[in-house]
């Protein structure tokens, strides 16, 4: 079974803070993995995927097959950064299995 | 933004009815998704189809239906089936070939049961 776990449901940092926002995997076979970010008033879109292996807006993740994890690291947040963030897996066909997602709130 | 868009924004429907909502995008994609967003549940697939005149269940299927007869949209139906329709529902579509496709997501649909 294809599973996306998030666990922190909030995640709150003062800016110039580092973040973190972990996600956890469960799947069988070699999976890719993705962060999309809704930020307020806009659209669910993809902020980046592991078979890129680039930052975005600062935002990088490294997908960990040991520990099943792709979590999302930021060195220094920013007031902007604050949205509601998903890790997604896609395992097999064109499905994606989204995580319960962590609504990031940086604090000035 | 654009290339997929949602109609309506908001609906409201009465329990018992049934309520269909639009999907449509010039994007030439093959591949459209529905989705339900709901509060601490994140996003669970409804129904996807791959291409024209073909659609396969999601994770939460019962209680929609859907319709793939033209390449640009993608309908999706919410019965009276449905025991807890109220929700945001959001429509994505991806190229749907090969691997890496990313998916594009709508402005999305409210829909509320009175």
């Amino acid at each position: 079974a294809q599973r996306v776990t998030q666990p922190e449901k909030l995640l709150s940092v003062f800016k110039g803070a580092p973040v973190e926002l972990k996600c956890n995997y469960s799947y069988s076979g070699s999976p890719e993995l993705f962060w999309y970010v809704q930020y307020s008033r806009q659209r669910l879109q993809l902020l980046l995927r592991h078979i890129s292996r680039e930052s975005i807006k600062g935002f990088t993740a490294d997908l960990n097959k040991g520990e099943t994890s792709f979590h999302l690291k930021k060195p220094f947040a920013q007031e902007e950064d604050s949205a509601m963030y998903y890790c997604a897996l896609r395992g097999g066909a064109q499905k994606l299995v989204f995580g319960q997602g962590t609504r990031l709130t940086i604090n000035p | 933004d654009g290339g997929i868009t949602q109609s309506p924004k908001y609906l409201f429907r009465k329990e018992g009815q049934n309520v269909t909502l639009s999907c449509e995008q010039n994007l030439n994609h093959d591949a459209m998704y529905w989705y339900r967003q709901d509060p601490g549940q994140g996003l669970r697939l409804i129904y996807y189809s791959q291409i024209v005149n073909d659609f396969q269940k999601g994770d939460i299927a019962e209680g929609y239906s859907v319709s793939r007869e033209k390449k640009e949209s993608f309908p999706l139906t919410v019965t009276s089936a449905q025991k807890n329709p109220t929700a945001f529902y959001l429509c994505a579509s991806s190229k749907g070939q090969g691997n890496h496709n990313e998916q594009f997501f709508g402005p999305g649909t409210r829909l509320t049961v009175l």
